[in-house]
């Protein structure tokens, strides 16, 4: 069965600051898709990224960016020159291909900026 | 750029009355699927249709639950007889084919008095 762990409930930092919010994966699938989604006060899912499996390259877009490591089962997402925009909740998830693609997201982290 | 639609954006219901959540998937999209977010929990799969049938459910998706595209357009969610616990925003989502990511739409917070 699919697992996505997201240990950090909440974090706060004050803007400016860099922040990394942790994602580690369970599964037996060899095909998979890993996800990041920004959840605004609005309520609303945001969708940031999209990776597969069998590309482990690291991505930069802007002040984001992903680090995904197969040997850990984790999927980091690392804010760069936090803003107090970045404010939400931020859900990891992962599906696989063999389950129909049914998404499974963790529990999401708050992160909190302060100007 | 298409979007997946959701309607009403909030739905306020009595206890024990039926209530049907609406979606509009993109129009070219095969698979459909429902999420459900209590307020302050995680994102949790509801149940995944395609080709006008049921392909997979949770334990949450139970009798009480039924899913229905009764057109070319519409994908709805009915729930019988509504719990106080079914308080949640519900997404729903579509895709194209088999590996390609979930389209969200913007959810229906249901609220249950």
């Amino acid at each position: 069965a699919q697992k996505v762990t997201q240990a950090q409930t909440e974090i706060s930092v004050v803007e400016k600051e860099d922040v990394t919010l942790d994602c580690v994966y369970e599964t037996r699938d060899t095909t998979y898709y890993l996800f990041w989604y920004k959840q605004p006060p609005s309520g609303e899912l945001v969708f940031l990224i999209r990776r597969n499996s069998f590309d482990e390259q690291n991505e930069i877009s802007g002040r984001y960016s992903w680090n995904f490591q197969k040997s850990t089962s984790s999927f980091n997402f690392t804010i760069t020159a936090s803003q107090v925009v970045d404010s939400a909740v931020y859900f990891c998830a992962l599906s696989e291909e063999a389950e129909n693609n049914d998404m499974r997201f963790g529990a999401g982290t708050r992160l909190t900026v302060k100007p | 750029e298409p979007e997946v639609t959701q309607t009403p954006s909030h739905q306020v219901t009595q206890m024990g009355q039926e209530v049907i959540l609406r979606c509009v998937p993109i129009s070219n999209h095969l698979y459909f699927y429902w999420y459900r977010q209590i307020l302050g929990q995680k994102v949790e799969f509801l149940v995944s249709f395609y080709n006008n049938e049921i392909s997979e459910k949770s334990e949450i998706f139970d009798d009480q639950f039924s899913v229905e595209r009764p057109d070319g357009s519409n994908f709805t969610l009915k729930i019988r007889s509504t719990k106080l616990e079914d308080s949640a925003m519900y997404f729903c989502a579509s895709r194209t084919v088999h590996n390609q990511p979930q389209h969200f739409g913007d959810g229906t917070r249901l609220s249950i008095l």
